[in-house]
Order: structure tokens, then sequence, then C-alpha cells
């Protein structure tokens, strides 16, 4: 059981290059989302899903955009990179079934910009 | 709006003492509550929740955490630490009616020997 998988682990870009962040998860999940984590400022949510087809911003949208085509993956694309984007990047997904259960996390994605 | 705050950003402590780190939270809502770990260059994981019912939370690796609503505080302990325990560790709030999880700015737990 994979739970939650991030594509790639690790990439550099140019500024204005554009690229995209895959999310797959195998766990049925509902909800998924897109965080980042930046020194001394703990996770911050980018976009998150509340189910195939739908979207919605989170706190810090500006400079990406999402898609939910299928249940299972949800992309985080850059349009064109800038070195504010320089981050380590977290996918999460959970169950939509209650409020209470807790989100399941990928490994990161190490994205710099240069 | 909902907030978490964590009050340290880092916390060193000797092998086998006792350590808290703590978390204070600010909704007009019911929350759930929840700590999770990151170990180095790892996703997170969690430590233990708080949904309801009993205000001490027993989680894994001998954590614990009690919810103090009067406070708004939902601090993590742990009596003895090991090395092992050297992480990030992040206090989040679910707030009823939303989709989202809020996240404190983490605790960087260092572990000496």
């Amino acid at each position: 059981n994979a739970g939650v998988t991030q594509t790639p682990k690790f990439r550099v870009l140019k500024t204005g290059q554009s690229m995209t962040l895959l999310c797959a998860q195998d766990m049925n999940h509902e909800y998924m989302y897109w965080y980042r984590q930046d020194p001394g400022m703990g996770l911050r949510l980018i976009h998150y899903s509340v189910g195939e087809g739908t979207t919605a911003k989170g706190e810090v949208p500006d400079g990406y955009n999402v898609s939910r085509l299928k249940k299972q993956n949800f992309l985080l694309g850059l349009e064109s990179a800038a070195p504010s984007q320089t981050s380590v990047y977290f996918c999460a997904s959970r169950l939509r079934t209650g409020w209470n259960t807790e989100a399941f996390f990928g490994q990161g994605t190490r994205l710099t910009v240069v | 709006a909902q907030s978490v705050t964590q009050l340290d950003s880092q916390v060193p402590v000797f092998e086998e003492a006792p350590v808290e780190l703590r978390c204070n939270y600010s909704s007009s809502v019911s929350v759930y509550l929840f700590w999770y770990v990151q170990y180095p260059n790892q996703g997170l994981q969690l430590l233990l929740k708080y949904l309801s019912g009993s205000t001490l939370v027993k989680g894994i690796n001998g954590f614990e955490a009690e919810f103090n609503k009067s406070q708004t505080s939902f601090h993590l302990r742990k009596p003895s630490v090991h090395i092992s325990d050297t992480a990030e560790y992040f206090c989040a709030v679910h707030t009823s009616g939303t989709y989202k999880y809020i996240f404190g700015t983490g605790t960087r737990l260092k572990v000496l020997a």
C-alpha cells in the first residue's frame, strides 16, 4: 500500500519555466491538498480539492494552478516559476467521512527555482 | 478566523529528560486537534489527535497531549525523550464545518546526548 506518492522528489527550474507536480493516492480519499513548507512558516495551504473535478484556493494560491481530473490524482502546476516558489511541496489526502479523519502526507517535492 | 500558535521554534533537551511542546489555537467553533512529526527529509506523520472525550490523548512513541479548552491549548509531552525523537513537530487544527487543516509554524526538537 503506497499511500500518498509525490513525483518528482527533487527538481531545479530556471525562472520562467513551467512544471507539474503529481500527487497520487491509492486510499480512495475524497479530499486532497497541496501545501508548501518554508522555514519558520510551517505549512501553508496552496489549493485543495473536495472531490474529482473540483478545486478551491487556499491561503497562497497565486502563481499555481491545480487539476483533479481523476479521484486518485491531484496535480499542481507552476506556469512561470519564480525564485519565491523555491520551497518543499507536500501533498496530503484524507477521507470525507466525518470531520475527524487525519490527513496522510506524501514525502515531499523539493523545488529550487534559480 | 482560526489560527495555531506554536510558541517555541526550537527546543533543545537532553536525552531522557522530559519535554513539553506548546500549542495554542484560536477558533470560535468546535475543533479537532492534531500533532504531526516530521523527521528529516520526510513527510509528516500523525502522532496523535484529539476529537472528543478524554482530554488526555496518548499517541505513538510515548507522546501524549492534553486538550485544555479554557486555555485553548493542546500541549505535547513526553516524560523521557530519546535521540530518535529529534524532529520537527507540528500542531494542526481542523475546524468543524471546513475542509482545511491549519498548521502551526512548527517546533524543532533537538535531543542532546
